[in-house]
């Protein structure tokens, strides 16, 4: 069946480091790829999105690149901020299920110190 | 601009008790789901809805009910709380067609 899989945390990082957050996903055919984040308390939020090979998501500095060839979807963001640190979430939505289902990796928590 | 809203926020029952979570939409949104949270797991998705009158069952959908007889409302039904049911549940929505999800804030449940 589908699954994602991403990189165990938790990732301590001091402030204005590159970040990676690597995740892979199996799948049939073509499905979206999603990060959402989840900060201290709070529901998951949407941080980007990319529905086809090659799109790249990015929001809040932020970015992602889907790659079909590796079934990859990493996070990156150039400079990281102590407001970052959250639980991130890679997933992915089959296509044929009309974005009905996500299905989620196991999260990664970030800390941003000082 | 309500969004997502689920109550209650916190809840602990006894082994074999019932309780239903309370998810309620405002955006007019055609999809709804209930996913559970577990360390370690991720979020895995009990039921879900594609409309009024329409559900059906996600990837651990055992000890769990649903049904949705409005477009805004989608409560989630424990019949007899198990110890194993004690998790976060989150409510989230969405548009047809359109790959974006909005949740609540989530449930945290304590069964012992």
């Amino acid at each position: 069946g589908d699954s994602v899989t991403q990189m165990e945390g938790p990732v301590t990082l001091s402030e204005e480091a590159f970040l990676t957050i690597n995740c892979t996903y199996t799948a049939t055919g073509y499905p979206s790829l999603f990060w959402y984040v989840q900060y201290p308390g709070e529901g998951l939020q949407l941080l980007l999105k990319a529905t086809k090979a090659d799109d790249k998501g990015s929001n809040k500095g932020f970015e992602a690149t889907y790659r079909k060839e590796t079934t990859s979807f990493h996070l990156e963001k150039g400079s990281v901020q102590v407001s970052d640190s959250a639980v991130y979430f890679c997933a992915l939505s089959p296509r044929n299920t009309g974005f009905q289902k996500l299905v989620f990796g196991t999260g990664t928590r970030l800390l941003v110190s000082p | 601009n309500a969004g997502v809203t689920q109550t209650p926020k916190f809840q602990v029952l006894k082994t074999g008790q019932s309780m239903t979570l309370q998810c309620a939409q405002d955006m007019n949104h055609e999809y709804m789901s209930w996913y559970r949270q577990d360390p370690g797991m991720g979020l895995r998705l009990i039921h879900y809805s594609v409309g009024a009158g329409i559900t059906d069952q996600g990837e651990v959908p055992n000890g769990y009910n649903v049904s949705r007889s409005t477009t805004e409302d989608f409560p989630l039904r424990l019949l007899s709380a198990a110890p194993s049911q004690t998790s976060v549940y989150f409510c989230a929505s969405s548009r047809a067609g359109v790959a974006e999800a909005f949740f609540g804030q989530g449930t945290r449940l304590t069964v012992v």
